[in-house]
Parts: structure tokens; C-alpha cells; sequence
């Protein structure tokens, strides 16, 4: 089965802080790929970035980075020098080579505070 | 990039009616689109594939017969929520594949329809 966990529901920081949204996936299949979605307040899903499993390079885009670490299955989600505009509800999904399906993690909301 | 749109953006119904939500890919022909339902505070939840000119697959516990889809075309999947009650009130998403150059499938997302059924 395939399955999505985010543990943390909601965390609040002050602005300039760093902060790390943590994924950890599970499935039985050797090729998936990993995504990550911001939803802010206006409901429109964003994408941030998609990794496959064959690619555990880890990836930085400005202030965001992402660790992907097979050996613990999980995707985490780094926010360096988190802005205020930062504040939305981050989820992280997972897809197989076998279905077209997303399995969405349950989110994370992250508030940022000037 | 590629571009999904969703009308209506909102819709406020009475209990009974019915509603329709349009998906339509905007520049680009989409033979699968994906319809998800996101509570308050939730997740988003797949509700059905919806593929062209095929019935559409429904995920389990969700009723084919309260939510209609219709994928006539290549740019355009209706979601029709039928006798909606106000249980039905949610924020509904859609979603349409379009192959990517590298050979893999990417998601494109529209903006969300929230349905209120008072």
C-alpha cells in the first residue's frame, strides 16, 4: 500500500528562521516519484519540486531545499530564511510508475510571523 | 506552462440542486483528468479518474451516482454533484496529465471550486 505521512500538522516560526517540513513515504514499489505542493490561503495548489526515486541527489532552489533519503524513506522539505509569504499549507505526494494516482500526505501548515 | 482552469471558482447552492464543475485544459489536450474533494483543514482526496470518452473510475466509497463526470473531450471533464447536501460542502480540485519531455507524466492542478450547499 501506498501512504504519505506528515507528522507535524502545524508549525509556527518567527521570520528569518529556518524551517524543515518532514515526509516520509512508504511503498513497495521501486520506481515513484515525490512531490511537493504549497496550498496557500487562496486553495490554488503550487508545485515546488518532483524527485524519482532513482535520483537521490539532494536539490536546492533558492531559499527551498529538499532531502530525499531512500534508506529512511523519507522527502524533507527545508525553508531557509522563512518570509511571512512563506505561510500556507505545504503538502507532500507520492506516485508510482504503476498508477497515475497522487497520494497526498495529510499537510503541514506553517505559519510564519514577522 | 501548462494551464488548468476550474468554473465556477465558487458556487453557493440550496440543498436538493444540482451543480456542475468544469475542468478544462487550456492549452493542451489532457485524455486523463483527476477530480479530488479537500476538507476543511484535510487533505486533498482522490475522488475518480476521469478518462476521455470512458466512463470514469471512482475511488472506493465514493458515489458514482451523486457525482457525475463527464470527460466528453480532450480539454474538458464536469463534475456534476447531483441532489447536493450540505455534507457535500467542500473545496473541489482538479487535475489533468500532460506528458512531460522526458517521458514521465506531470500534474497540472486547477484552482479549486468551493462548493457551499446550505
Amino acid at each position: 500500500a501506498q501512504k504519505v505521512t506528515q507528522a507535524q500538522t502545524e508549525i509556527s516560526v518567527v521570520e528569518k528562521e529556518d524551517v524543515t517540513l518532514d515526509c516520509v513515504y512508504e511503498t513497495r514499489d521501486t520506481t515513484y516519484y515525490l512531490f511537493w505542493y504549497k496550498q496557500p490561503p487562496s486553495g490554488e495548489l503550487v508545485f515546488l519540486i518532483r524527485r524519482n526515486s532513482f535520483d537521490e541527489q539532494n536539490e536546492i532552489s533558492g531559499r527551498y531545499s529538499w532531502n530525499f533519503q531512500k534508506s529512511t524513506s523519507s522527502f524533507n522539505f527545508t525553508i531557509t530564511a522563512s518570509q511571512v509569504v512563506d505561510s500556507a499549507v505545504y503538502f507532500c505526494a507520492l506516485r508510482t510508475l504503476n498508477t497515475d494516482k497522487l497520494i497526498f500526505g495529510t499537510g503541514t501548515r506553517l505559519q510564519v510571523f514577522p | 506552462g501548462a494551464v488548468v482552469s476550474q468554473h465556477p471558482s465558487w458556487v453557493i447552492c440550496k440543498s436538493g440542486t444540482s451543480v456542475k464543475i468544469e475542468c478544462r485544459s487550456l492549452d493542451f489536450q489532457a485524455t486523463t483528468m483527476f477530480w479530488y474533494r479537500q476538507f476543511p483543514k484535510q487533505s486533498l482526496m482522490l475522488m475518480a479518474t476521469s478518462n476521455e470518452g470512458s466512463k470514469a473510475t471512482y475511488e472506493q466509497g465514493v458515489e458514482k451516482d451523486k457525482f457525475l463526470i463527464n470527460h466528453a473531450s480532450l480539454t474538458l471533464s464536469t463534475l456534476t454533484v447531483t441532489s447536493a447536501h450540505p455534507e457535500d460542502s467542500s473545496f473541489y480540485i482538479c487535475s489533468a496529465f500532460l506528458p512531460s519531455p522526458s517521458g514521465t507524466y506531470e500534474q497540472y492542478f486547477g484552482p479549486g471550486t468551493r462548493l457551499t450547499v446550505t
